[in-house]
């Protein structure tokens, strides 16, 4: 069974500073893996998403993933963050007709 | 395009009583919807898988009789929570899978519906 991990339950980075969010999966297969954000009270808006190709996906609002499958991980990344991005954001893997998610992980921007 | 829709968004009832979650495709059909749930801090979790005009699968441990979840067309899923008690409290999101022929595994997920129990 597929399974995914996000270390990092928190992160507080000052605007303007990069961003590295860190998720390792768990699969027997070729992953389906998918980044989601969310913000309080609200679903999940897909942020990006690699099924095959190039390992290095980009995605919307800036942010962008690479699949690195030697150390099966698919972290996301963004060069410099901006107060909106303060939200909870979800790394999932596709497998077996199914999405399973991380844990999680709160971001916290600082002015 | 793409774009799944629940209703109501946020309900609140008292314990014993039954409450209705509607999730549909607006623009889309979709033969297979999930339903999850959220507590608070926490990851999402998957109750079931539901098909178009079949039994929804479930996953171990949520109680069938509980949450009754019903697919009767293409652009609409519904999870009924059955005697609703405060540990029913929680987020629930659905999600659509999208149509025949389109990326396998990407699911287009509703906003939410906040369900609270008195």
């Amino acid at each position: 069974a597929q399974s995914v991990t996000q270390p990092d339950i928190h992160i507080t980075v000052s605007e303007g500073a990069s961003l590295e969010l860190r998720c390792n999966y768990s699969y027997g297969a070729t992953p389906y893996l998918f980044w989601y954000v969310q913000s309080p009270g609200q679903g999940l808006q897909l942020l990006l998403k690699y099924f095959s190709g190039d390992t290095l996906v980009q995605g919307i609002k800036g942010f962008e993933a690479e699949f690195k499958r030697s150390q099966s991980s698919f972290n996301l990344r963004k060069p410099s963050v901006h107060w909106s991005d303060a939200a909870e954001y979800f790394c999932a893997v596709g497998g077996g007709n199914k999405l399973v998610f991380g844990a999680g992980t709160i971001l916290r921007v600082k002015s | 395009g793409a774009v799944v829709s629940q209703h109501p968004s946020w309900v609140i009832c008292k314990s014993g009583t039954s409450v209705k979650i509607e999730c549909r495709s607006l623009d889309f059909q979709a033969t297979t919807m999930f339903w999850y749930r959220q507590f608070p801090k926490q990851s999402l979790m998957l109750m079931a898988t539901s098909n178009e005009g079949s039994k929804a699968t479930y996953e171990q441990g949520v109680e069938k009789d509980k949450f009754l979840i019903n697919h009767a067309s293409l652009t609409l899923s519904t999870l009924t929570v059955t005697s609703a008690h405060p540990e029913d409290s929680s987020f629930y999101i659905c999600s659509a899978r999208q149509p025949e022929g389109g990326p396998s595994h990407e699911q287009f997920f509703g906003p939410g519906t906040r369900l609270t129990v008195l």
